[in-house]
């Protein structure tokens, strides 16, 4: 069985400076990662995803995140944030030999201050 | 691309209701379409998967004749909440992909339904 854990409920932060949310898998197989995003009263939308190769992805809206395989982390990070930003994020990872079923972490909230 | 389209955005109606959500792929076949609640506050339970032209998979503790999901088309998948109670008023999200393991879902944007 495959699960997810994102460290932080909640991560205030102010515009302009970085961020990273954090995000740990369980999985006794290969797994495929994803982050989305989700702003209020509306469904996800998709930010990025690892299947294979590079370790360091890069999605829209500037985000990226880092495969650490050893640490079996996907940590979502962005140098510099802006107040369009504050929404709901969610890591999640399906098995690739599965049915596709993605497997969600409990969420983020980034919250971006002036 | 990838466009899902999820029909109506907001429900409210009376306790002994049947509510239909449709949710549409608009430029895409999708094979495959997932069916999520979500409560406040809360992460996306997956409630079931559909494929075109069989029977939708119920995850456990997901009442099939409560929930009824027909994916009749490649394009077309609908969940009906029969005689809906006020518990199981939330917000239903339902996703598409094309089949393949490495293909993401695509998020419509959900339904909220109130049952008074």
């Amino acid at each position: 069985a495959q699960s997810v854990t994102q460290l932080d409920s909640q991560v205030p932060v102010f515009e302009e400076a970085p961020v990273e949310l954090r995000c740990n898998y369980s999985s006794s197989v290969s797994v495929y990662l994803f982050w989305y995003v989700q702003y209020p009263n509306q469904g996800l939308q998709l930010l990025l995803k690892y299947l294979s190769g590079s370790t360091l992805v890069k999605g829209i809206n500037g985000f990226e995140a880092e495969f650490n395989k050893s640490q079996t982390s996907f940590h979502l990070r962005k140098p510099s944030v802006h107040i369009s930003d504050t929404a709901e994020y969610f890591c999640a990872v399906s098995d690739p030999q599965g049915a596709q079923k993605l497997v969600f972490g409990q969420g983020t909230r980034l919250t971006i201050n002036p | 691309g990838a466009v899902v389209s999820q029909h109506p955005s907001r429900v409210i109606c009376k306790s002994g209701t049947s509510v239909k959500i449709e949710c549409r792929s608009l430029d895409f076949q999708a094979t495959t379409m997932f069916w999520y609640r979500q409560f406040p506050k809360q992460s996306l339970m997956l409630m079931a998967t559909s494929n075109e032209g069989s029977k939708a998979t119920y995850e456990q503790g997901v009442e099939k004749d409560k929930f009824l999901i027909n994916h009749a088309s490649l394009t077309l998948s609908t969940l009906t909440v029969t005689s809906a109670h006020p518990e199981d008023s939330s917000f239903y999200i339902c996703s598409a992909s094309q089949g393949a393991n490495n293909q993401p879902q695509h998020f419509g944007d959900g339904t909220r339904l109130s049952i008074l």
